[in-house]
């Protein structure tokens, strides 16, 4: 059982180059969403999604992009990467929302030179 | 809006010792409430939730979280601390669409 996969691991960009992290959740959740994890500043959610065709921003969504055309997918982009985006992103998913378990991905170790 | 406070930085705990991760959170409504723990290089886990009910409950390794409104607190526990246990631990409150974290709290372990 797979449950949430992300792809890839790790990745340098530079400056001003585009690209899309994968995730894929196969436990056939409604809701899922994208957080970046800094030293220091916990998680702080970017995008989330209630479900197919629904997508919302979350606390720090600028410079990302975010859309939701199956269930099991949701890809975050960034359009032309900036050094300030250098962290490690995680995508989680939950059956219910944001009041139940959400289920974590192993993340995708970003940097931006 | 809801938030979620973690004091402490970081704690060390000896080796057999008891532990107690504090929380504070700070929602409108009526809360539910996670702690997460996060090895070095992995993800998160799920240790234990409150939805409501009992407002102390039980999660998975021997972790155990009390719920107190008056306090606007939810604190993790554990009675006797294993090497294993050293990793961050991070609180989180669920509102109606969005699940906000604390910045977390890194626990070693001593010998």
């Amino acid at each position: 059982n797979a449950g949430v996969t992300q792809t890839p691991k790790f990745q340098v960009l530079k400056t001003g180059q585009s690209m899309t992290l994968q995730c894929a959740q196969d436990m056939n959740h409604e809701y899922m969403s994208w957080y970046r994890q800094d030293p220091g500043m916990g998680l702080r959610l970017i995008h989330y999604s209630v479900g197919a065709g629904i997508t919302d921003q979350g606390e720090v969504p600028n410079g990302y992009n975010v859309s939701r055309s199956t269930t099991e997918d949701f890809p975050l982009r960034l359009l032309s990467a900036a050094p300030s985006q250098t962290s490690v992103y995680f995508c989680a998913s939950s059956y219910g929302g944001a009041r139940t378990e959400a289920f974590f991905g192993q993340g995708t170790r970003l940097t931006v030179v | 809006a809801q938030s979620v406070t973690q004091p402490d930085i970081h704690i060390t705990v000896s080796e057999g010792a008891s532990l107690e991760l504090r929380c504070n959170y700070s929602y409108g409504a009526t809360p539910y409430l996670f702690w997460y723990v996060q090895s070095p290089g992995q993800g998160l886990q799920l240790l234990l939730k409150y939805f409501s009910g009992d407002t102390l409950v039980q999660g998975i390794k021997g972790f155990e979280a009390e719920f107190k409104r008056s306090q606007s607190s939810f604190n993790l526990r554990k009675p006797s601390v294993h090497w294993s246990d050293a990793a961050e631990y991070f609180c989180a409150v669920g509102g109606y669409s969005t699940l906000t974290f604390g910045k977390g709290t890194m626990l070693l372990v001593s010998p």
